[in-house]
């Protein structure tokens, strides 16, 4: 078990630009979580994947951003025009389906540091 | 999901116990208590979970009181590496973690 990676670690992009962001969960968890964190706040739910299906998405991801997760494996997470208010910690996490009766744990990644300039 | 309250921020010595509690008054039946650590510029990272009464691992206890209504996360003898931010959620097999602005503790040498 390697736990939850992300690359890149840091990103500075200016205006405008789109950038790409990559997670890659554990191997056996089919539920991936993307979370936004901004300095002195705790991270904020973006999106959520269960398998290769999107399931959800927090009102705090606009047009300019979209998840992807082609073949349940990793997931990408793309903003697109960059503005200033992006600049953020981007979190990965995934856990594994439980069985009724028991909690399921998220395992984050180390995230990716966004600037944008 | 519940809304969780805890202190901003404690402080203490290396070597001392610190005990951390959240404040979680409309937990629901099938929530569970989970409390995760995180440093500067990395990822949150699980250190405990719990529904009743204690529980115990490695690196923490969480007791919970029987009216659910609050938790404590015990960590003992901390060291400076302890320094981080807890946060403390509530929630039962949701689709997303909900985390408020956790505690910050600072130990000293």
């Amino acid at each position: 078990d390697t736990g939850v990676s992300q690359n890149p670690r840091h990103k500075i992009t200016k205006r405008g630009q789109n950038v790409t962001f990559r997670c890659d969960p554990i191997s056996e968890h089919n539920r991936l979580y993307w979370y936004r964190q901004t300095l002195g706040q705790g991270p904020e739910f973006l999106t959520y994947f269960q398998n290769e299906a999107q399931l959800e998405k927090s009102r705090l991801l606009s047009d300019r951003f979209s998840a992807e997760r082609p073949k349940g494996s990793f997931s990408t997470l793309e903003i697109q025009r960059t503005e200033q208010g992006d600049s953020a910690m981007y979190l990965c996490a995934s856990s594994a389906e439980t069985g009724p009766y028991t909690q399921e744990t998220q395992y984050f990644g180390p995230g990716t540091r966004l600037l944008v300039l | 999901l519940a809304k969780t309250t805890q202190p901003i921020s404690m402080d203490s010595y290396e070597g001392q116990e610190v005990n951390i509690t959240c404040s979680h008054n409309n937990i629901a039946t099938n929530d569970y208590i989970t409390w995760y650590q995180q440093f500067p510029s990395q990822g949150p990272r699980f250190i405990i979970q719990g529904y009743k009464t204690k529980v115990t691992n490695e690196v923490a206890s969480l007791f919970i009181p029987a009216d659910r209504k609050s938790s404590t996360l015990s960590l003992p003898r901390v060291s400076l590496s302890d320094t981080a931010v807890y946060y403390c959620l509530v929630g039962y097999n949701t689709d997303k973690l909900i985390f408020g602005t956790g505690t910050r503790l600072q130990v000293f040498p």
